[in-house]
């Protein structure tokens, strides 16, 4: 199947700073990529819907401001946390599709600590 | 609101036994997927079911949907202790690939 890589796996930075998170499709071309999140013990929440060469949408509730979202290629899509805080510590999870596929493919989560 | 369901929340049950963990959702949809995940891993696909009456079987787990009850079971047959982890389904909002996802299903297999 189709391969989603996301970096990195884990990081931990400080209060104020940012943080970017890489989603690349390594063997196909997505032309729509998905933001999750996780809190422990939770569900995934959808964040927002990225599409190559256009501005993200977001879902309700997201701060567009907080979590940026860039599609640039085909293949990359990215997501800063801009002013990480502690309450942004959570598990970030994206996917990828192509076309008119039968399902998305999951990368390996990125596990963000704020301290 | 899409609400997608997941019953039980918890689930504990002995190696050998049978179970069925039930999805609910709140609106129209035919396709929906079930995915297992395991504690600090993101989700490993187990089944995508994309019709009304759809049936997979995949080892000692089995999925259906019936997209007129908005409802799909996921059955574990002869359960082993590698089974232990947290099961989620979702559903596809009218074929647009942004996924929903229930509320998960936390299983623990006891030898």
């Amino acid at each position: 199947g189709a391969v989603v890589s996301q970096h990195p796996s884990r990081v931990i930075c400080k209060s104020g700073t940012s943080v970017k998170i890489e989603c690349r499709s390594l063997d196909f071309q997505a032309t729509t990529m998905f933001w999750y999140r996780q809190f422990p013990k939770k569900s995934l929440m959808l964040m927002a819907t990225s599409n190559e060469g256009s501005k993200a949408t977001y879902e309700q509730g997201v701060e567009k401001d907080k979590f940026l979202i860039n599609h640039a290629s085909l293949t990359l899509s990215t997501l800063t946390v801009t002013s990480a805080h502690p309450e942004d510590s959570s598990f970030y999870i994206c996917s990828a599709g192509q076309g008119n596929f039968e399902k998305l493919f999951f990368g390996s989560g990125t596990q963000l600590s704020v301290l | 609101e899409l609400k997608v369901e997941q019953n039980p929340l918890f689930l504990s049950m002995q190696e050998g036994k049978n179970y069925t963990i039930y999805c609910n959702y709140s609106t129209t949809s035919d396709r929906l997927y079930w995915y297992r995940q395991d504690p600090g891993k993101s989700l490993e696909s187990l089944f995508v079911l994309l019709s009304n009456g759809a049936v997979k079987q995949e080892g000692r787990l089995m999925a259906s949907l019936d997209t007129k009850a908005r409802l799909s079971t996921l059955h574990i047959t002869a359960a082993v202790h590698d089974l232990s982890a947290t099961y989620f389904c979702a559903v596809d909002i009218s074929g647009t690939y942004k996924y929903i996802f229930g509320t998960g299903t936390r299983l623990k297999v006891l030898a």
